[in-house]
């Protein structure tokens, strides 16, 4: 089966950073764009950062942008997100998803991860 | 920003059929994908390029106008679950979900 596996979550203090990767497996991750999306405790979907398959282009919430980095390295199928500056607002459960496409534009996501969390507290 | 309305909570009885909307300006210039998430557990994909049916799956979508609309047939219990609607907002460059709808089965 097609898997993405995140890892990195845990606890952290109020403007402290943390590195969040997802692993691909048993697709052709240079092919596909890819997302992280976040869950805040009683809330709904958020959408948090795109990058295309190339990395040519990157995409940001209005939320993050400025904090947080999305990046990948195709050689070792890995998806990658720094989170810094963070703040209790940031607490969610994050997953990484693949991408229908190689672009983002209209593209929407056929395979997420089981998720990692991240509580900011202090 | 571009926005997506869903209604907050829909319920259905065992066996009929379900439907929950996505309201958006001009939605159907748009290309919407929706999503379930039961408790516990990572979103699905359910509905693909606004009406593409995943394999093995009960749901079917429209869009046009201002309106998505996501429907379930046959409604079991185990279909209770937040659903999503998603467009690309591409004058942003933004991936857009809506709200969510708590489905509840009766």
């Amino acid at each position: 089966d097609v898997q993405l596996l995140e890892s990195g979550g845990g606890l952290v203090h109020p403007g402290g950073s943390l590195r969040l990767s997802c692993v691909a497996s048993t697709f052709s991750f240079t092919t596909y764009a890819m997302s992280w999306v976040r869950r805040a405790p009683g809330e709904g979907l958020e959408w948090v950062s795109s990058i295309t398959n190339t990395a040519g282009n990157t995409y940001y919430a209005t939320s993050v942008r400025g904090r947080f980095t999305i990046s990948r390295d195709n050689a070792k199928k890995t998806l990658y997100l720094q989170l810094n500056s963070l703040g209790v607002e940031d607490t969610a459960v994050y997953y990484c998803a693949k991408h229908l496409e190689g672009v983002t534009s209209g593209s929407g996501l056929d395979i997420w991860g089981q998720g990692t969390m991240v509580t900011v507290s202090s | 920003s571009y926005v997506l309305t869903q209604p907050p909570s829909v319920s259905v009885a065992p066996g009929e059929t379900a439907t929950i909307s996505c309201g958006g300006d001009n939605i159907g210039s748009k290309t919407v994908y929706w999503y379930h998430q039961k408790s516990g557990q990572a979103p699905v994909l359910v509905v693909a390029y606004d009406s593409e049916r995943r394999s093995g799956m009960r749901f079917s979508g429209s869009n046009s106008g201002n309106t998505a609309t996501l429907t379930i047939s046959r409604v079991e219990a185990g279909d209770e679950a937040d659903y999503y609607c998603q467009v690309w907002d591409s004058s942003r460059d933004l991936v857009v979900f809506g709200g969510g709808t708590e489905l509840t089965v009766l």
